[in-house]
């Protein structure tokens, strides 16, 4: 069975940038998730959709970043304007919303210069 | 709002020998999930394993097991006979077992495993 595929893998991008990461999450599942890891920060929940809508933005640092999930089968995270500041590993990951286990996606690894 | 401490930073351990890596979480709600994430240099996170806060038994999986000490909010990860791929950071993280605002997972900040051969 294919697992949750993120893309891309590596990004270097320069500062001001418009950045995209892309999640299709695995078949069936109904929660997706997006989380962003740090060395300062560690692993923190950007944001969470249940059966396609938001439920938890909380997480997004501000106005520069968006995510939809337009279809049950694809999530966009968008970064717009990138900061050098915004250089992490993201990382999407789905799970049924009753299941119990949360399935990651390898992550995406974006450097802005 | 539940929180999840792993309070040591890192740990070593001799190939073959065992080792247990903690973690304690605070929680109001009676019914839960429990994982340890593995991640190794890729960076992929991998599950280990799993425990349910109903259940009383400790889960294990190979040469993985837990020991989920529910009234004290505890749970510890056990590695027996360590190998050197055992090496990588291990998150402990805890989950709702409500759907709906509280479903997501919420990690502790890891803890970085090294084997030595």
């Amino acid at each position: 069975d294919a697992g949750v595929i993120q893309s891309p893998r590596h990004e270097v991008t320069e500062m001001g940038q418009e950045v995209t990461l892309r999640c299709k999450p695995i078949s069936g599942h109904n929660s997706l998730f997006w989380y962003r890891q740090t060395m300062m920060r560690g692993l923190e929940l950007l944001i969470y959709f249940n059966n396609n809508v938001p439920i938890d933005d909380s997480g997004m640092p501000e106005d520069r970043f968006s995510a939809k999930m337009p279809n049950a089968s694809f999530s966009t995270l968008k970064i717009q304007p990138s900061e050098p500041r915004d250089s992490a590993v993201y990382f999407c990951a789905s799970s049924l919303i009753s299941g119990n286990t949360i399935y990651f996606g390898e992550g995406s690894w974006l450097t802005v210069v | 709002a539940q929180t999840v401490t792993q309070s040591q930073p890192e740990m070593s351990v001799q190939e073959a020998e065992t080792v247990t890596l903690s973690c304690t979480y605070d929680t109001s709600e009676s019914d839960y999930y429990l994982f340890w994430y593995k991640q190794p240099p890729s960076r992929q996170m991998i599950l280990v394993i799993r425990q349910e806060a109903y259940k009383q038994q400790n889960a294990t999986e190979n040469r993985f097991s837990v020991n989920f000490q529910k009234a004290a909010k505890s749970f510890s990860l056990k590695i027996s006979d360590s190998q050197l791929g055992d090496a990588a950071m291990y998150f402990c993280a805890y989950r709702s077992l409500h759907t709906g605002a509280n479903s997501k997972l919420t990690f502790g900040k890891g803890i970085t495993l090294s084997v030595r051969p």
